[in-house]
């Protein structure tokens, strides 16, 4: 069974501080990974994937995911954290065969000023 | 392209009724999904359909749940005599091929809230 952990349910950084989400995954075959994005009262957002490809992996509003199987981890950076980056993050593992996503408990980011 | 879209996105019903959801996929999207969201923690599927055909549930449906996709567009979600424990944010997303690689694309979301 694929599984997906979360390490920290709240992260908080200052402004322009670099930001550090953990997620380590469970997968007896090559996994396909995500990292969303929710704001207050609204759906996700995808912010980036991983399908097998490069390893290192640029998504959106300068978010970045490296793959690394001998840790079996896909941690979500950002250099710089922005005041709009304040939502919960979720990363999420997904079923080859039918595309049904396993997500982690997810991770409150908050920016101080 | 409009994205996904859920109606109502509040629902507030007394114990023991029936409440009914309603999700519009993006146009031409082959995958729909339905997954619910407590508070404080990640999404966890439900169901899903590839065109018409339901084609997987979890156990976490109970008989109370039942979702149709009846021409392969629209879904509907409908939960027989809602329970407390049936509150919660229910979201649908929507994917163009039944690749598991393919991103889902979510609703905003319906929030029920059983009194």
């Amino acid at each position: 069974a694929q599984s997906v952990t979360q390490l920290g349910s709240h992260v908080s950084v200052s402004e322009g501080a670099l930001v550090l989400l953990r997620c380590n995954y469970s997968s007896s075959v090559p996994p396909y990974l995500f990292w969303y994005v929710q704001y207050p009262n609204q759906g996700l957002q995808l912010l980036l994937k991983y399908t097998s490809a490069a390893t290192l992996v640029k998504g959106i509003n300068g978010f970045e995911a490296e793959f690394k199987k001998s840790e079996t981890s896909f941690h979500l950076t950002k250099p710089s954290a922005h005041m709009s980056d304040a939502a919960e993050y979720f990363c999420a593992v997904s079923a080859r065969n039918t595309g049904k996503l396993i997500f982690g408990q997810g991770t409150t980011l908050q920016v101080k000023p | 392209d409009t994205g996904v879209s859920q109606n109502p996105r509040h629902k507030i019903t007394k114990r023991g009724q029936n409440v009914t959801f309603r999700c519009d996929p993006i146009s031409e999207h082959n995958r729909l999904y339905w997954y619910r969201q407590t508070l404080g923690q990640g999404p966890e599927f439900l169901t899903y359909f590839q065109n018409e055909a339901q084609l997987e549930k979890s156990r976490l449906l109970s008989d109370r749940f039942s979702a149709e996709r009846p021409k392969g567009s629209f879904s509907t979600l409908e939960i027989q005599r809602t329970e407390q424990g049936d509150s919660a944010m229910y979201l649908c997303a929507s994917s163009p091929t039944s690749g598991g690689y393919d991103t889902q694309y979510f609703g905003p979301g319906t929030r029920l809230t059983v009194l």
